[in-house]
């Protein structure tokens, strides 16, 4: 059964500094896993998708990282921006199904 | 373009009563996923819908959950005989098809009182 830890759960930082998110899922069977940021009482919204034939993907000031030997991803984020405030959830989907298991997510705040 | 819909955004009910939410995903998306998240949680899977058909609804708690997706657009989670502990916010998502990257709704907050 696929089970998914995001650590830390929480995390302040200055502004500008670059921070690493973590994830881990215990299935190394995925197909593909997703990030996403969570605003207060909003929706998910979609950052990064890695396949996994994939080693990373890049978007603007983020990156996300696969390595399924290990049973890890991560998020890079540079530069870090008030802006960036928020939850950050990453889900994996084991191959085989079409579901996605969320871990319960990062806790983001950027002081300005 | 337009993107996932729910509605209502927020829905009260009292304990007994019986509550339909609503879907509409995003334009020519055949995928459709009805999740749960409850405070301070990840979002719980409920059940898939490829096209018309539930291809999975191994996360749906118990027969008072039940949703339909009849001409393999709009889809509704409906639930009986509500409970407290059904009290959470319900998200839906929508992909191209089955592989590709998961979009997700506003969501509608269930209370039930």
């Amino acid at each position: 059964k696929q089970e998914v830890t995001q650590i830390p759960a929480a995390l302040s930082v200055p502004e500008g500094e670059n921070l690493v998110l973590n994830c881990s899922f215990t299935d190394s069977a995925i197909y593909n896993l997703q990030w996403f940021r969570q605003d207060p009482g909003k929706g998910l919204t979609s950052l990064l998708l890695i396949q996994s034939s994939q080693r990373e993907q890049t978007s603007g000031r983020l990156n996300a990282s696969l390595d399924k030997s290990s049973g890890r991803s991560t998020l890079y984020i540079a530069a870090s921006q008030p802006g960036d405030s928020a939850t950050y959830l990453c889900a994996a989907r084991t191959s085989g199904t079409y579901k996605y298991i969320f871990g319960t997510g990062t806790r983001l705040k950027v002081l300005a | 373009g337009a993107g996932v819909s729910q509605t209502p955004s927020n829905k009260v009910t009292e304990k007994g009563k019986y509550v339909e939410l609503r879907c509409d995903p995003i334009s020519g998306h055949t995928a459709l996923y009805w999740y749960r998240q409850s405070l301070g949680q990840g979002p719980e899977f409920l059940i898939y819908f490829q096209g018309t058909g539930a291809a999975d609804d191994s996360g749906l708690p118990n027969d008072r959950f039940f949703a339909v997706r009849p001409e393999g657009s709009v889809s509704t989670l409906k639930i009986q005989r509500t409970e407290r502990g059904d009290s959470a916010v319900y998200l839906c998502a929508s992909s191209l098809n089955p592989t590709n990257e998961q979009f997700f709704g506003p969501g509608t907050r269930l209370t039930v009182l």
